[in-house]
């Protein structure tokens, strides 16, 4: 079974710090993503990865920055945190993109900043 | 506009029972329609899909209906059991989109009374 890693369950940031939020897939899938999920908002991409070193902005990606090293690992970056980015993050990957397959998510990363 | 809608936040039925969940959606292009289940402290999980050349596709206790005409795709479980009590995200996908790019809505959640 494909597992997808998020290093961190909570997180708890002051305003104006960076964070890192790092993800792990270990399939060899090509594809990786990012969304946030908000109430009443359902899950909105901010920023995937077709490729190592490859990104591609989603619906919500200001204040957001991504980078992919390598293949299994996918960090999102924010680069100074606000409190409106308080939300659950959840990383996903699939091996080819291909619209009818099947995203694998991680376990998701609740982020608090104040 | 958002183009995925789950009109029903919550949803509560005794065990053994139907369960429906519904969807709807405005984007014609939409060909290609999955649910996730996602159960606290855990990222969703794929359930089942259908694509727009069927109207129905059944696994188990599952089955989706997709009404192209009307939009709508519902999620049948039955009998219901307390263990499908989760949270449940109908996405959209069109065309050759990447399936991290689909549209998903806000997400039902769903309790199983024993």
């Amino acid at each position: 079974d494909v597992k997808v890693t998020q290093s961190s369950r909570y997180l708890v940031k002051r305003t104006g710090e960076k964070v890192f939020l790092e993800c792990v897939q270990d399939m060899d899938h090509e594809n990786m993503f990012w969304y946030r999920q908000d109430p009443g908002l359902g899950l909105r991409l901010i920023y995937f990865s077709y490729d190592v070193k490859m990104k591609e902005k989603g619906d919500i990606p200001e204040g957001y920055s991504v980078s992919r090293e390598k293949k299994e690992r996918f960090s999102l970056i924010l680069e100074s945190a606000s409190t409106n980015q308080t939300s659950m993050y959840l990383c996903a990957s699939t091996f080819s993109g291909a619209t009818n397959e099947k995203l694998f998510f991680g376990s998701g990363t609740q982020l608090s900043v104040l | 506009d958002q183009q995925v809608k789950q009109n029903s936040p919550s949803l509560s039925v005794q065990e053994g029972r139907i369960s429906i969940l519904n969807c709807d959606y405005t984007n014609s292009m939409f060909d290609y329609f999955l649910w996730y289940k996602k159960y606290p402290a855990e990222g969703p999980t794929f359930l089942i899909s259908i694509s727009s050349i069927k109207d129905k596709n059944e696994d188990g206790r599952f089955t989706v209906f997709l009404n192209k005409s009307a939009k709508h795709l519902s999620l049948h479980i039955v009998p219901s059991q307390p263990g499908d009590s989760a949270v449940y995200f109908c996405a959209a996908s069109a065309g050759n989109t990447n399936a991290g790019k689909s549209t998903f809505g806000d997400g039902t959640t769903l309790t199983v009374k024993p």
